[in-house]
């Protein structure tokens, strides 16, 4: 079946401008991750969603990062007012959520840059 | 200090040979170790992942655990160009759906 889609693929924003980012995570998938992957570094976590519930927002970086999951399924994330350091790979990841070592299945990404 | 440490390489290994990649971790409270392959430009795949101490075998894969010491590696043997690639280790503090906390990777090069 299909895999983790995210778009835009690419998306250049200039300083100031707000950006939406898509996930469609694997039909099914109750558990839902964005992360930030800056050039040379591990991915981030930003944000976590069971269903529509957004458990954990610990690793959003500042207000200006909002995220959703309306009904449970696609997830939107949004930057507001981007600036230079926002300018990364944002990756969503899903998972089934059963039993034990549950992997996150990762979508191609969004890379980000803000000029 | 990070919460999890690779060396970012590039570690070089000739076709064939046993290539060991190496990770710590700081907190204790870690229950699930996974080991995550990253072509470049491309997203992470899962390899491996490992909860009890020990090793764990999955082809020419070995993940091997030591909560005491805080440290996990995963050895590729009969290494080949394919396994070019970044080897991203990360931890979660549960033993069900969490979080991933990722060490920075550590880039591998297979030269033949």
């Amino acid at each position: 079946g299909a895999g983790v889609s995210q778009s835009p693929r690419y998306k250049v924003a200039k300083r100031g401008q707000d950006v939406a980012l898509r996930c469609d995570p694997i039909s099914g998938h109750v558990s839902l991750f964005w992360y930030q992957q800056a050039l040379g570094q591990g991915p981030e976590f930003l944000t976590y969603f069971q269903n529509e519930a957004q458990l954990d927002k610990s690793g959003l970086p500042s207000d200006r990062f909002f995220a959703e999951r309306p009904e449970g399924s696609v997830s939107t994330l949004k930057i507001q007012r981007t600036q230079q350091e926002d300018s990364a790979v944002y990756l969503c990841a899903s998972s089934f959520d059963r039993g034990m070592m549950v992997e996150q299945f990762f979508g191609p990404g969004t890379r980000l840059t803000v000029l | 200090q990070k919460e999890v440490e690779q060396n970012s390489g590039p570690l070089s290994v000739p076709e064939g040979a046993i290539a060991s990649l190496n990770c710590t971790y700081s907190d204790r409270g870690s229950q699930s170790f996974f080991w995550y392959r990253q072509y470049s430009g491309k997203s992470p795949e899962l390899i491996m992942f490992i909860y009890s101490n020990g090793d764990k075998e999955d082809g020419r894969f070995t993940a091997q655990l030591n909560k005491a010491s805080q440290y996990v590696s995963l050895l590729i043997r009969d290494s080949q160009p394919s396994d070019s690639a970044t080897y991203l280790c990360a931890v979660s503090r549960s033993y069900n759906t969490d979080k991933l906390i990722f060490g920075t990777g550590t880039r591998l090069q297979v030269f033949p």
